[in-house]
């Protein structure tokens, strides 16, 4: 079985754009969450996502969002780039039934210039 | 605010020793779960226990919940050169996958194990 996969790997942009990271769960997985990992802040929940509508959102400014197709894929953008949201980000599958674990891709790491 | 905070920070042993991680959170629990990460990768889910259990074993892993001390203790027995990588501890507060499911994780312990 296929694990969870994250596109790109790497990533440099300049402030002020934006950009687009891509997720596919595990086969059957309708539950897919995101995280920014800083060594400063550690891991920060910014949203999760089911069958397409996202029930669940973290701390983060506007200019963070996301979205799910009807395939369970997502993808999470970020406009206006900052220096600070340089990070790796983690996308995380689950079946989505309680006491359930989460499945992570290997992450994008984002930086900033 | 974080809800885990793994302690030790960082912790350094010999191959064979054994190694103990402890996490404490602040809030009622639905379960509790820790993770390993190596460097610059994704995280790989070891055990999930529920608030209801108190102790758990998987390998050479076993982990303990005490809901009355809201703690959480990861033990890794005979600790091998490949365990270095750092450990997640991370809480379901939630209702049970409702709007609020979500795991809020700690800043990890970061385990070296020199051969």
């Amino acid at each position: 079985k296929a694990g969870v996969t994250q596109t790109p790997r790497y990533l440099i942009k300049t402030r002020g754009q934006q950009v687009t990271l891509s997720c596919s769960p595990i086969s059957g997985h309708r539950s897919v969450s995101w995280y920014q990992q800083t060594p400063g802040q550690g891991l920060q929940f910014l949203f999760e996502y089911f069958s397409e509508t996202q029930r669940n959102k973290g701390n983060f400014p506007g200019r963070f969002s996301g979205r799910q197709f009807s395939n369970s894929r997502s993808e999470m953008n970020v406009s206006t780039l900052e220096l600070g949201d340089s990070a790796l980000y983690l996308c995380a599958s689950s079946w989505d039934s309680y006491n359930s674990p989460l499945h992570f891709g290997n992450g994008t790491r984002l930086t900033v210039t | 605010s974080q809800q885990g905070e793994e302690d030790p920070q960082a912790l350094s042993i010999q191959e064979g020793e054994n190694a103990t991680m402890n996490c404490s959170y602040k809030t009622s629990i639905n379960n509790l779960q820790w993770y390993r990460q190596n460097s610059g990768r994704g995280l790989v889910h070891l055990i999930l226990i529920r608030s209801n259990e108190r102790e758990k074993h998987s390998g050479r892993l076993r982990v303990t919940l005490d809901t009355s001390k809201k703690s959480s203790s990861l033990l890794i027995t005979a600790s091998r050169a490949a365990d270095t990588a750092s450990y997640f501890c991370a809480t379901d507060a939630s209702g049970g996958g409702g709007s609020n499911y979500k795991l809020t994780f700690g800043k990890g312990t970061l385990l070296t194990v020199n051969p």
